[in-house]
């Protein structure tokens, strides 16, 4: 089975402050996303990541930034949080191969930011 | 925008009342077609998907959706629905030819009442 984990849940952060939201996936798989669900706005791709150290812009990509070192493993980064930052964050995966793949997700993390 | 509708956002039900859930896209040419599941305090998880042949698919726990060319329409339905089916489905797309880029809906919350 697939496993895609992020590590914190539950987050409580000031405005200003640095976020680091990590994820780590244990299907070695190439593709890796980070999304931002919203209430009546779905899920909006942040960035993604087709291999180590590449990534791409998704539709929302101001105020973020990521880091992908590993295979496994893919970091958001806000580097300067802000209240309109409070969402769910999911992380993602999915094999290479097409579009035709399956996304698997994680729990997902709630941000607060006060 | 290109961009994936889903007209109903929240829908109340009977337990073995029909579903139906709309989900239209405005892409034009060949789409690959999704409906995810999340139910509550459970990570997205993938219910049925479409590629080609036969427009009526089949998923998970007795769904099925079927693809309306024509109308750029892929709804979900189940005949009779059940309290466990309360939840949030999101319609999703990726284009063969793109990037590994998924566009989901805004989501249906769907709440079956005992």
């Amino acid at each position: 089975d697939v496993k895609v984990t992020q590590s914190s849940r539950y987050l409580v952060k000031r405005t200003g402050e640095k976020v680091f939201l990590e994820c780590v996936q244990d299907m070695d798989h190439e593709n890796m996303f980070w999304y931002r669900q919203d209430p009546g706005l779905g899920l909006r791709l942040i960035y993604f990541s087709y291999d180590v150290k590449m990534k791409e812009k998704g539709d929302i990509p101001e105020g973020y930034s990521v880091s992908r070192e590993k295979k496994e493993r893919f970091s958001l980064i806000l580097e300067s949080a802000s209240t309109n930052q409070t969402s769910m964050y999911l992380c993602a995966s999915s094999p290479q191969g097409g579009t035709r793949n399956t996304i698997y997700f994680g729990e997902g993390s709630w941000l607060t930011v006060v | 925008a290109q961009s994936v509708s889903q007209h109903n956002h929240h829908v109340i039900l009977s337990e073995a009342a029909s579903l139906e859930l709309g989900c239209n896209y405005s892409y034009g040419g060949t789409v690959n077609l999704f409906w995810y599941v999340q139910y509550p305090g459970q990570h997205l998880q993938l219910l049925l998907k479409y590629f080609s042949g036969d427009p009526l698919v089949k998923g998970i726990k007795g769904f099925e959706a079927e693809f309306i060319k024509s109308k750029f329409s892929f709804n979900l339905r189940k005949p009779s629905v059940q309290w466990s089916d309360t939840a949030e489905y999101f319609c999703a797309v990726t284009r063969p030819s793109g990037t590994y880029k998924y566009i989901f809906g805004t989501g249906t919350r769907l709440k079956v009442l005992a």
